[in-house]
């Protein structure tokens, strides 16, 4: 069964600083890869999401993540946050081809605060 | 909106109540999810429906039962709950049980007194 790990509980930067999400997931065959927002007091939304062809995916908001295959990682950076940024990130994965390994599987979060 | 409502918002319950959650969906999706949300815990899935049928139940207790009349239509009946039971209960839909953009719901913030 897949598995998910986000290494980071609770980050907190300043406007204009970088960020980066970390997402390790554990599976052994060909997944799908999604980092999921949720702002507070809000439903959660797809930031961005890999299927297959260039391991640099762009998503809204001028977020971008990275597959890398070989360490099993799909990391979410933004060059510069904004206070609206501040928001709870959720890594999933599923795997390919159905199934139940095609459920997705979460991570447990990372909460972003950005501070003014 | 995202095209998958839920209703109630809130629900206060006690242990000895029974009540239900209500998910609807409007994207022509066939597949049905219903998750659990609580503080610092991943995202459980509790349930799946595909073409209206549960293909998966993760091991949940029997004190939460699904019922998916039809495929723009999901429902969680809960009773006996325990105060553990408190989170925020999320649903989603999708194109096929395949994952491939699942949409969710604002989900129901649920407290068992």
């Amino acid at each position: 069964a897949q598995s998910v790990s986000q290494h980071n509980h609770h980050v907190i930067l300043s406007e204009a600083a970088s960020l980066e999400l970390g997402c390790n997931y554990s599976y052994g065959g060909t997944v799908n890869l999604f980092w999921y927002v949720q702002y507070p007091g809000q439903h959660l939304q797809l930031l961005l999401k890999y299927f297959s062809g260039d391991p640099l995916v762009k998503g809204i908001k001028g977020f971008e993540a990275e597959f890398i295959k070989s360490k099993f990682s799909f990391n979410l950076r933004k060059p510069s946050v904004q206070w609206s940024d501040t928001a709870e990130y959720f890594c999933a994965v599923n795997a390919r081809g159905g199934g139940s390994q095609g459920n997705l599987i979460f991570g447990k979060g990372t909460k972003l605060s950005v501070k003014p | 909106e995202t095209g998958v409502t839920q209703t109630p918002r809130h629900l206060v319950m006690g242990m000895t109540n029974k009540k239900s959650l209500k998910c609807e969906q409007h994207l022509g999706h066939n597949a049905m999810y219903w998750y659990k949300q609580s503080a610092k815990k991943p995202l459980e899935l509790m349930f799946v429906y595909s073409l209206e049928e549960r293909v998966e139940n993760n091991s949940v207790p029997s004190r939460f039962s699904p019922e998916c009349p039809n495929s723009s239509h999901l429902f969680l009946h809960l009773h006996t709950l325990q105060p553990e039971d408190s989170a925020l209960y999320l649903c989603a839909s999708s194109q096929e049980a395949t994952g491939y953009g699942y949409t969710f719901g604002s989900g129901t913030r649920l407290t068992v007194v």
